[in-house]
């Protein structure tokens, strides 16, 4: 099994639908975020969270919401999805014991807001 | 300004030729790290080599190595003896100290190796 796991990996739906996506890890990482990829725009931060206390917005956060249930997980919700959140959604984790501090990312959930 | 610039949206290698795939980033923090990360056509983010910016030696892991020149603010990497498996998409990216472990991405750069 994946050490991140998303879910849903593929969804599609309509505008003004409310989605949520989610991310379980078994890495026992405090640092959780989440990423958006577009094509030729790399990977943008969206939020991210240091425990489940601790929520911080990144450089894209507007039109979305998360929810940090348990160290294990982070949840990222659209509450009223537009076309331009159509994207590529990662969900990655990192642990302050770190000395690098890289990140390990979950396999990805493709959203198509239609 | 762009934190992490990655100047070539895509590049030809022939197999088993080097290839040096172009990042330069922008930081006034004198403690910082360096990532290079691999995303295949299948998707998933691969972490493939770090360099810590007081680190006195280049990063190598394997094929992989970190060209790292601090003055200039570059941090290139190069694949030694290309692999078809090579193929992919490259982000450097980049954690500033204070940063909260956030990674800043560039753009990437999509790397073909041709047979």
């Amino acid at each position: 099994d994946a050490d991140v796991t998303q879910t849903p990996r593929n969804r599609i739906t309509k505008t003004g639908k409310r989605i949520m996506l989610e991310c379980s890890q078994t890495k026992g990482h405090d640092r959780m975020y989440w990423y958006r990829q577009d094509p030729g725009l790399g990977l943008r931060l969206i939020y991210y969270s240091f425990d489940v206390k601790d929520i911080n917005k990144g450089e894209i956060s507007d039109g979305y919401s998360v929810s940090r249930q348990a160290q294990a997980k982070f949840s990222l919700s659209l509450e009223s999805a537009i076309p331009n959140q159509t994207a590529l959604y990662f969900c990655a984790t990192g642990g302050t014991g770190l000395s690098t501090g890289e990140l390990f990312f979950g396999e990805g959930s493709r959203l198509t807001v239609l | 300004a762009q934190k992490i610039t990655q100047t070539q949206p895509g590049m030809f290698v022939q197999e088993k030729e080097a290839v040096t795939l172009d990042c330069t980033y922008d930081t006034s923090d004198p403690s910082y790290g360096l990532f290079w990360y691999k995303q295949p056509s299948s998707g998933e983010m691969i972490f493939l080599i770090y360099q810590g910016s007081y680190d006195q030696q280049n990063a190598t892991e394997g094929r992989y190595s970190l060209n790292f020149q601090k003055a200039r603010k570059s941090a290139n990497l190069v694949i030694s003896a290309s692999q078809l498996g090579d193929s992919a998409m490259y982000f450097c990216a980049m954690r500033e100290e204070g940063s909260n472990y956030k990674l800043t991405f560039g753009k990437g750069t999509l790397l073909t190796v041709n047979p």
